[in-house]
C-alpha cells in the first residue's frame, strides 16, 4: 500500500500562470478530499469527491480553481492564473466509503508563486 | 459561521500527561477526529468520537461532550517524539470537515 500519492512535491510558478496539481487515493477509497494549509489560515477543505463525483466544493475560489476526477484512480486541482495568494501546500486525502472521518492524507505539494 | 477552535501552543514534560481541547460551533455534527500532524509531514489520523463521554484508546484519549461543542485529545506517559501539531476536525453538516488550526505540543525532558 503506497499511501496517497501526489505530485509533483514542489511546484514554482510565476503570476498569471496555471498549476495542475495531481492526486492518487488509496486503491479503494472512493472518497477524496482536497485541501490547502497554509500558516494563517490553517487546514482549509477545497472539494471533496465521492466515486468520483463532485459532492462539494464549496470551499473552492469559483474564479480560478477547479477539480476533477475523471477516473477512481487520480485526481487534479487545476489553479488558473495563480497568484502569490495561493501559495500553500495543497493536500489531497482520501478514505474508505461512509469513513470520511478517518481520512488518509498524501505528502502535499507546495506551490509557490512568485 | 462554522468555527473550530484550538489554543496554538501548549507545553508538557515527558513521562507526564497533556490534554489538548478543542471547541466547535457548527450547523451541524456528525463526529470529530483528531490527527497528528509532524512539522513538514502529512496530517495523520488518531482518533473519532461521535458519541459522549471518554474514549480510552491506551496513550491517546479522547473525551466529547456533545451538548458543550467541547472536545479533548489526552495524551498520556509523554514522550519527547509526541512534540507535534494536533488538528480537531469536525464532520459538520454534509460532508464538509472543518478543521481547526492545530495545537503545537512541545514535550521537554
Amino acid at each position: 500500500n503506497a499511501g496517497v500519492i501526489q505530485t509533483p512535491r514542489h511546484k514554482v510558478t510565476g503570476k498569471g500562470q496555471e498549476a495542475t496539481l495531481w492526486c492518487e487515493p488509496i486503491s479503494g477509497h472512493s472518497a477524496v478530499f482536497w485541501y490547502r494549509q497554509t500558516i494563517v489560515q490553517g487546514l482549509e477543505f477545497l472539494t471533496y469527491f465521492r466515486n468520483q463525483a463532485p459532492i462539494d466544493d464549496s470551499g473552492m475560489p469559483k474564479e480560478r480553481f477547479s477539480a476533477q476526477m475523471p477516473n477512481q484512480s487520480h485526481s487534479t486541482l487545476k489553479i488558473q492564473s495563480t497568484q502569490p495568494q495561493d501559495s500553500a501546500v495543497y493536500l489531497c486525502a482520501s478514505s474508505l466509503p461512509g469513513l470520511g472521518y478517518e481520512q488518509y492524507f498524501g505528502p502535499g505539494t507546495r506551490l509557490t508563486v512568485l | 459561521g462554522q468555527g473550530v477552535e484550538q489554543p496554538a501552543k501548549l507545553m508538557s514534560v515527558e513521562g507526564t500527561f497533556a490534554r489538548v481541547n478543542c471547541t466547535y460551533s457548527t450547523s451541524g455534527f456528525n463526529g470529530l477526529s483528531w490527527y497528528q500532524q509532524r512539522e513538514g509531514q502529512a496530517p495523520v489520523f488518531l482518533s473519532y468520537v461521535v458519541l459522549d463521554g471518554l474514549k480510552d484508546s491506551g496513550h491517546f484519549s479522547t473525551f466529547l461532550s456533545r451538548s458543550n461543542g467541547y472536545s479533548y485529545l489526552l495524551l498520556t506517559e509523554l514522550q519527547i517524539k509526541d512534540s507535534a501539531s494536533y488538528l480537531c476536525a469536525v464532520r459538520a453538516g454534509g460532508y464538509k470537515v472543518v478543521f481547526g488550526s492545530g495545537t503545537r505540543l512541545l514535550v521537554s525532558p
